[in-house]
Parts: C-alpha cells; sequence; structure tokens
C-alpha cells in the first residue's frame, strides 16, 4: 500500500484566494482526520469522519473551512476565502484499531 | 482538556545514551499513543499502550503508562543519530474505536554523533 496520499505537496496563493486540499487514505481504514500544524499552535484536529460521515468538526477554525468525504477513498478540505493565518502543514491522516498513518502533509503559504 | 503535555520540550544526548520523555494528560482515556515526526515528514506511529496497561515494548522503546498519576514515559534504549526528531504523545478518549487523539506539542529530541 502507498500509503495516505495527500496533494498537492505544496500550495503558494493569494489571499483571498479558494485552496482545496485532497486526500486518499489508505484502503481499508474507516476513520479519516485533518490536521494543522503551526509552530505556535502545535498539530490541530480541524475534523474527522468515521464511514465517510464527520464526527466532529468542532476544530474547524471557520466558516471558511469546509471538508467533505464524498467515498471511502476520498477527501477533501477546502479554505475558501484563504487567508495569510491559514498559513501551515495540512496532514491527512487514517485509521485503523486506533493507530493514525499520516499523509506527507500540504505546506500551504497564503501571501 | 485532555491534551498531553510533554516533558521536556527539547532533549539532547549524545548517541548510545538513553533518552526518556514525559507525558502527563488531565482525564480519563483508552489509550496513549507515541508517534515520532522528522522534519518535513508526516507523524509515524511508534506505540500504542491501552489504559489496563503498564508497560509496553517495542525493538528499542518502551513505553510505560500510569494511569493513577495521569502520565506516561517513551524510554528510547542505546538512542542513534537517527533518533533525532520531534516525539508526541497522543491520548485517545474512552469511547470506542477510532476516536479522536489529542496531540500535546512535542519533545524535539537530538542525538549527537
Amino acid at each position: 500500500d502507498a500509503g495516505v496520499i495527500q496533494s498537492p505537496r505544496h500550495e503558494v496563493t493569494e489571499m483571498g484566494q479558494e485552496v482545496t486540499l485532497r486526500c486518499k487514505p489508505i484502503s481499508g481504514h474507516n476513520s479519516l482526520f485533518w490536521y494543522r500544524q503551526t509552530m505556535m499552535r502545535g498539530l490541530e484536529l480541524l475534523i474527522y469522519f468515521n464511514n465517510n460521515v464527520p464526527i466532529d468538526d468542532s476544530g474547524m477554525p471557520e466558516d471558511r473551512f469546509s471538508a467533505k468525504m464524498p467515498n471511502a477513498s476520498f477527501s477533501t478540505l477546502k479554505i475558501q476565502p484563504s487567508e495569510p493565518r491559514d498559513s501551515a502543514v495540512y496532514f491527512c491522516a487514517s485509521s485503523l484499531n486506533n493507530e493514525q498513518f499520516f499523509g506527507p502533509g500540504t505546506r500551504l503559504t497564503v501571501l | 482538556s485532555q491534551q498531553g503535555e510533554e516533558d521536556p520540550q527539547a532533549l539532547s544526548i549524545q548517541e548510545g545514551e538513553n533518552a526518556t520523555m514525559n507525558c502527563s494528560y488531565k482525564t480519563s482515556i483508552n489509550n496513549l499513543q507515541w508517534y515520532r515526526q522528522n522534519s518535513g515528514r508526516g507523524l509515524v506511529h511508534l506505540i500504542l499502550i491501552r489504559s489496563n496497561e503498564r508497560e509496553k515494548h517495542s525493538g528499542r522503546l518502551r513505553v510505560t503508562l500510569d494511569t493513577s498519576k495521569k502520565s506516561s514515559s517513551l524510554l528510547i534504549t542505546a538512542s542513534r543519530a537517527a533518533d533525532t526528531a520531534s516525539y508526541f504523545c497522543a491520548t485517545g478518549l474512552p469511547t470506542g474505536a477510532n476516536s479522536k487523539l489529542t496531540f500535546g506539542k512535542g519533545i524535539t529530541l537530538s542525538v549527537r554523533p
């Protein structure tokens, strides 16, 4: 298995633009997590899904952030409009038996 | 919050020495996990210990859990330069499988060759 796949690996955009991050979890894993990591705030859970259903989105910063999981093999995290303070590394992780497997992350820079 | 808090924040040791990292948390947990993150990479799962377990080993790793003190320790024996990374503890709620984890801010371990 290729592990959790995230795209793009790097994204540079201008304030106000829409950003879409993509994640393909490991086949057979039924939970998917989106995290954001910054030096100041550490690793923050944004939202997680069980069996494609959002369970807890209390970490989503505000209405500018949205996440979907249309099927078991794909999820997106969208930021619209983006702001400089959204600059961070965004990780997707999938889980089996409580152990989480992280993707390589997307480094987002909003100018 | 049941967020795990690691101690120390940074640790520098010589290759071959043992590294001990600690984690404390605030509320009841189902399990506690340790992860490693190399610079610029995603987190990698190291070991999971359940709330009814006291000690677990995996290769050069030894994890202990004291639920009465709400604390855990990760011991890396005979450290190597390749162990240089950030280490995070994460706690899972007692609400069933695949519940969310709450991560601490991490410990930066530097192993000098």
